[in-house]
C-alpha cells in the first residue's frame, strides 16, 4: 500500500534556530516527491518538487533532500523565521498514480 | 496572474442537507483537483479532471458526493446529503497539465456539518 509517513508530528523552536523534518514513503514506483507548505486557513504552496535522479534542492532557505533508495526525505529550514510557522506536507507520486499526502508536520517558530 | 479562486469560503450545515462548492481554476489550466482535508490531516484527493474529463474518481463517495466540470473550466463539487463526518476543508488545485507539472491551491471552502 502507497503510504507517506512524516516526523515528527509536531515541533516547536525559536527565532533563529535550523531545524529538519522527515518523511518515509512507500510509494511505488517512484515518480517524485514535493515538500508543500501550508499556514493556517490556506492551501497549501509548492516548496520544493524533486525526482528520482535529485538528491537535493533549495528554495531559499528551505533545503529537501531525497534518497530514493532508502526512500526517505527531509527538509531543512535554516535561520527560522516566524512566518515559517506552518504545516509542511511531504507528497509523493508513483508513474501513472495521483499524489499520496502526508499527514504533515506542524511546526512552531517562537520568538 | 490570478490564482485559484474557491467560494464560499465557510459553510455551516445541518446533516442531511446538501451543498455546493465551487472552484475557478487559473487561466489555461487543463488539469484540476478536488481534495478533502480532515483537520490534522493531509489533503486526500477525491477527483481529478482533464479538462472536462474525469481521470481518478476513485476515492469519491459516489453515492453521495458528485462533481463536474463544465467546459473544461470551473468546476462543482456537490455533497448530498451530507454526514458529520464530511466536515472538513475542501481544497481545489489546478495545473497545467499532470505528472511533473507544479498544482497551485485554492483557500478552500471549510464545511461544518452539524
Amino acid at each position: 500500500k502507497n503510504q507517506v509517513e512524516q516526523s515528527p508530528q509536531s515541533l516547536i523552536i525559536l527565532e533563529g534556530k535550523n531545524c529538519t523534518l522527515q518523511c518515509n514513503y512507500t510509494v511505488s514506483p517512484f515518480s517524485n516527491l514535493r515538500w508543500y507548505k501550508q499556514d493556517t486557513g490556506r492551501g497549501p504552496v509548492s516548496l520544493t518538487i524533486m525526482t528520482f535522479s535529485e538528491n537535493t534542492k533549495s528554495n531559499g532557505r528551505y533545503t529537501a533532500t531525497l534518497d530514493a533508495d532508502t526512500k526517505q526525505s527531509s527538509l531543512h529550514i535554516t535561520a527560522s523565521q516566524l512566518s515559517d510557522s506552518a504545516s509542511y506536507i511531504c507528497v509523493v507520486s508513483a508513474y501513472g498514480q495521483n499524489f499520496v499526502f502526508g499527514p504533515g508536520t506542524r511546526l512552531s517558530v517562537l520568538p | 496572474e490570478a490564482g485559484v479562486a474557491q467560494s464560499p469560503r465557510y459553510k455551516i450545515i445541518e446533516k442531511r442537507q446538501s451543498v455546493a462548492f465551487w472552484c475557478n481554476p487559473i487561466s489555461g489550466h487543463a488539469t484540476l483537483y478536488w481534495y478533502q482535508q480532515i483537520l490534522g490531516q493531509g489533503p486526500k484527493l477525491l477527483i481529478q479532471f482533464q479538462n472536462n474529463g474525469v481521470v481518478d474518481d476513485s476515492q469519491l463517495p459516489k453515492d453521495r458526493f458528485s462533481a463536474e466540470r463544465l467546459k473544461g473550466v470551473d468546476s462543482t463539487l456537490k455533497i448530498q446529503p451530507a454526514k458529520l463526518e464530511d466536515s472538513a476543508v475542501y481544497l481545489c488545485a489546478s495545473s497545467l497539465g499532470r505528472g511533473l507539472y507544479e498544482q497551485y491551491f485554492g483557500p478552500g471552502t471549510r464545511l461544518t456539518v452539524t
